[in-house]
């Protein structure tokens, strides 16, 4: 089945602790991002990447880290997380930058 | 400066009739623009594209319309069902393709 699969799915963290929320899909897409939501403000791009080892920003970019090492992950690391990146957390992929996206069921994080 | 604005005032309509919901933009000239279902909890769901050069596409019950004269893209659902009920979003990519932007969706909610 294809799918784009995070993990984990909910986290409570705290300020400053170093965490990293994965992300894989198996349909050997190229093209690959992340997004945050949130209440009132929707979905917006953090990073996104056209292919191995090519990584850019997006919107929100700040306080995060991404690297794609391989095609078929992008993980997404918050080297010294706050309370203001409490959101929802959303990785898609496409097989190329203009074609629709598939989206992961999500991973809700909460900083304390 | 960019802005993507779909009514955020849930739309209620009973099933059976036609759902109608708006995307307008600003300061954008999409080659594309998306359309998602998101449901609670949920990654959004591609439904449609249409090109910058398509001025309607349908798909079984869905019907988009995109005009980029007048910077709006009009998204039909007919024969409403209570299972349409959800989040539906439009998205733009920017100048360059290598971004999708959100609009912040609407909620449509289909009575029975």
């Amino acid at each position: 089945e294809a799918q784009v699969t995070q993990n984990p799915r909910y986290l409570i963290t705290v300020t400053g602790k170093k965490l990293t929320v994965t992300c894989s899909q198996n349909m050997n897409h190229e093209y690959m991002s992340w997004y945050r939501q949130d209440p009132g403000l929707g979905l917006r791009q953090i990073y996104y990447s056209m292919n191995v080892e090519v990584t850019d920003k997006g919107d929100v970019p700040e306080g995060y880290k991404v690297s794609r090492k391989e095609k078929r992950n992008f993980p997404l690391i918050l080297e010294s997380p706050s309370p203001n990146q409490t959101s929802l957390y959303f990785c898609a992929s496409s097989p190329a930058r203009a074609q629709p996206q598939h989206f992961g069921d999500g991973t809700r994080l909460s900083i304390l | 400066s960019q802005k993507i604005e779909q009514n955020s005032e849930a739309l209620n309509i009973q099933e059976g009739k036609t759902a109608t919901l708006t995307c307008n933009y600003t300061n954008y000239s999409p080659a594309y623009l998306q359309w998602y279902r998101q449901d609670p909890g949920r990654g959004p769901v591609f439904l449609l594209l249409i090109r910058e050069n398509e001025k309607e596409k349908r798909k079984e019950r869905l019907k988009v319309t995109f005009d980029t004269t007048l910077k709006q893209s009009l998204f039909h659902i007919t024969a409403s069902q209570p299972a349409d009920s959800a989040t539906y979003l439009c998205a733009l990519d920017n100048n360059a393709g290598n971004m999708l932007t959100f609009g912040g969706g609407t909620r449509l909610m289909v009575k029975p």
